[in-house]
């Protein structure tokens, strides 16, 4: 079955550094991933995505890559801010899902940033 | 353009009470997901429905658990019987009409986070 997970629950950083975030999957049939921003007492929020056809896309200071031969993914966050303080959460479809289960997502764990000022 | 509007946000219950929880998706939304997110963990899928229609509810628990989206009105998640292993955050999540299997931006409300004493 699907699974998604990540290496580390905590990362400690201080403002104006960069960040990066991991997350493994086992599925390799797997071919879309999501990243979310939980902020404490809030519903997640889309960040970025990627498709299996890409390994890297970038967004406003943020860079998903995606490494399919080893199953794992990693978002960067540049010249962190204290803003950036929640916790991250990678996500995905069931591998080989049709087309009426896009909106089911199996998240991992999270990994909650926190950032110094 | 409201967000996604979840209410309660907050709701307690004593055992054996019933619970429901009301979603409002965003306005052009006609596909409402739920996810069941316990403290320190990552979110799960719960349901997945459109208007009258219960599309995808392989993440419901078999009993006491049940999921509506009138063709009028908001989605309601219904707990009957509350215990308190239900304690939790439940998030809604709303997206448009799509086609295809990559989903894009799932839009979360804030949740609702019931406490069962």
């Amino acid at each position: 079955g699907e699974s998604v997970g990540l290496h580390l629950p905590t990362l400690s950083v201080q403002e104006g550094d960069n960040s990066i975030i991991n997350c493994a999957y086992s599925n390799s049939a797997s071919d879309y991933f999501i990243w979310y921003k939980q902020e404490s007492g809030k519903g997640p929020q889309f960040i970025i995505d990627i498709r299996s056809n890409m390994d890297k896309r970038q967004g406003q200071r943020v860079t998903v890559l995606l490494n399919k031969t080893v199953k794992h993914l990693s978002l960067q966050i540049a010249a962190t801010q204290p803003g950036d303080s929640a916790v991250y959460f990678c996500a995905g479809p069931p591998g080989n899902a049709g087309g009426t289960s896009y909106g089911k997502l199996t998240f991992g764990q999270g990994t909650i940033l926190t950032v110094h000022p | 353009n409201a967000g996604v509007m979840q209410n309660p946000r907050h709701l307690v219950r004593r055992r054996g009470q019933e619970a429901r929880l009301r979603c409002s998706p965003m306005k052009g939304h006609s596909h409402v997901y739920w996810y069941r997110q316990l403290p320190e963990e990552g979110l799960k899928f719960m349901v997945y429905l459109q208007k009258e229609n219960i599309i995808d509810e392989s993440g419901m628990p078999k009993e006491r658990f049940s999921a509506e989206f009138p063709k009028e009105g908001p989605s309601i998640l219904r707990i009957q019987q509350v215990v308190r292993g239900d304690s939790a955050a439940y998030f809604c999540a709303s997206s448009p009409p799509r086609t295809g299997r990559f989903a894009g931006e799932l839009f979360f409300g804030e949740g609702s986070r019931l406490t069962v004493l």
